[in-house]
């Protein structure tokens, strides 16, 4: 079964648009981790965040912010104010319990910010 | 610099060759991983060493051979490979050990493996 599920497969907004990734996950482990990756062209995934089961303050770097809900088993990522720089492919990854080195991803979210 | 680095970033094989892909990672980590990117498909975590010693081999096909010299190289081997198992290569690297930052995974640019 799928643990992390990006529903949005691809989404194309306008630059200075704000764009929300969704992911939902499944785990029943109380102790996980959860992940924002970013995937250029260049083929690089580049780690964003991480965010652990128990902390569930949302958080925000610059023109990105995550907003972490266990109630709805969801850990959203908002791009603001979007460049054609954030065009790339984003995923979000669990990881669980005692094997928190096994990463499960999400299908990915293709971003593209036109100009 | 970067962090982690592969080699060769692109690769055209027949099905009967051999060869190798290479990961070095410049971060003092102590565990690495190879996945597996294919079109349409989410990422497939192949193999893990941690401190050397191999803790994962995800029902991979015997054809894809790793090996791990050291912490800061890994290399997977290829054999006999069919077209299907053309895809992007990614090498990771992670501090080693549980909890949080020890397990975050960073990754090196990949190895784009076309099979003809």
């Amino acid at each position: 079964a799928q643990k992390v599920t990006q529903a949005q497969t691809e989404i194309s907004v306008v630059e200075k648009e704000d764009v929300t990734l969704d992911c939902v996950y499944e785990t029943r482990d109380t102790t996980y981790y959860l992940f924002w990756y970013k995937q250029p062209p260049s083929g690089e995934l580049v780690f964003l965040i991480r965010r652990n089961s128990f902390d569930e303050q949302n958080e925000i770097s610059g023109r990105y912010s995550w907003n972490f809900q266990k109630s709805t088993s969801s850990f959203n990522f908002t791009i603001t104010a979007s460049q054609v720089v954030d065009s790339a492919v984003y995923f979000c990854a669990l990881s669980e319990g005692r094997a928190d080195y096994k990463l499960s991803f999400g299908a990915g979210t293709t971003v593209t910010v036109r100009a | 610099e970067t962090g982690v680095t592969q080699t060769p970033r692109h690769l055209v094989m027949g099905m009967t060759n051999k060869k190798s892909l290479k990961c070095e990672q410049h971060l003092g980590h102590n565990a690495m991983y190879w996945y597996k990117q294919s079109a349409k498909k989410p990422l497939e975590l192949m193999f893990v060493y941690n401190f050397k010693e191999q803790t994962e081999n995800n029902s991979v096909p015997s054809r894809f051979s790793p090996e791990c010299p050291n912490s800061s190289h890994l290399f997977l081997h290829l054999h006999t490979l069919q077209p299907e198992d053309s895809a992007l290569y990614l090498c990771a690297s992670s501090p080693g050990g549980t909890g949080g930052a020890l397990a975050t995974q960073y990754f090196g640019p990949g190895t784009r493996l076309l099979v003809l």
